[in-house]
């Protein structure tokens, strides 16, 4: 199957930092993300739909200029989390979606674990 | 909307025990269901998909799942646990051709030896 590669894995940064977090497709080209977010104990749960070439899509309640996405090619997809906060600390994944319609599963980075002190 | 319903948070069986897991759907068109495990501080593992066809899926390390449209449902099954089984399980449908998912709560695995 096709590899989704998202860097780093942990991160540990002080409040009112900012982290970027990375989601590369390493064999295939996405011109869609998705970043999921997952707070401890809880599912994972949609936050923004990354568009290559525009801006991103952001579910209800999730604030853009907060958790600002950029991606910059069709491979790469990036989420920032500004000026973090401890209430931020979470564990995010990205996924890429199906190569084609016919194979309709998303493939998953690794994700990463933000632990804002 | 869609959601996913996964009533049971923990499941603890017996290593060697038969598993099945629940979950229940509400999605207006044809469901792409999944499953996926998530192991402590790890990433998705997709175990199986359903998409159409035959409504009983064969999966990944044993497992198999049933689609029942008259139940909405695609609950999980093992005939024989083992100790690695241990983790977290996640149901979800899949919206736009599967590509965008919304997932259930999730159901802790204990096996017990």
């Amino acid at each position: 199957g096709a590899v989704v590669s998202q860097h780093p894995s942990r991160v540990i940064c002080k409040s009112g930092t900012s982290v970027k977090i990375e989601c590369r497709s390493l064999d295939f080209q996405a011109t869609t993300m998705f970043w999921y977010r997952q707070f401890p104990k809880q599912s994972l749960m949609l936050m923004a739909t990354s568009n290559e070439g525009s801006k991103a899509t952001y579910e209800q309640g999730v604030e853009k200029d907060k958790f600002l996405i950029n991606h910059a090619s069709l491979t790469l997809s990036t989420l920032t989390v500004t000026s973090a906060h401890p209430e931020d600390s979470s564990f995010y994944i990205c996924s890429a979606p199906a190569l084609d319609r016919r194979n309709t599963e998303a493939f998953f980075g690794q994700g990463t674990r933000l632990t804002v002190v | 909307a869609q959601s996913v319903t996964q009533p049971d948070i923990h499941i603890t069986v017996s290593e060697g025990a038969s598993l099945e897991l629940r979950c229940n759907y509400s999605y207006g068109a044809t469901p792409y269901l999944f499953w996926y495990v998530q192991s402590p501080g790890q990433g998705l593992q997709l175990l199986l998909k359903y998409f159409s066809g035959d409504t009983l899926v064969q999966g990944i390390k044993g497992f198999e799942a049933e689609f029942k449209r008259s139940q909405s449902s695609f609950n999980l099954r093992k005939p024989s646990v083992h100790w690695s089984d241990a983790a977290e399980y996640f149901c979800a449908v899949g919206v736009e051709y599967g590509n965008k998912l919304v997932f259930g709560a999730g159901t802790i695995l204990r096996v017990k030896s």
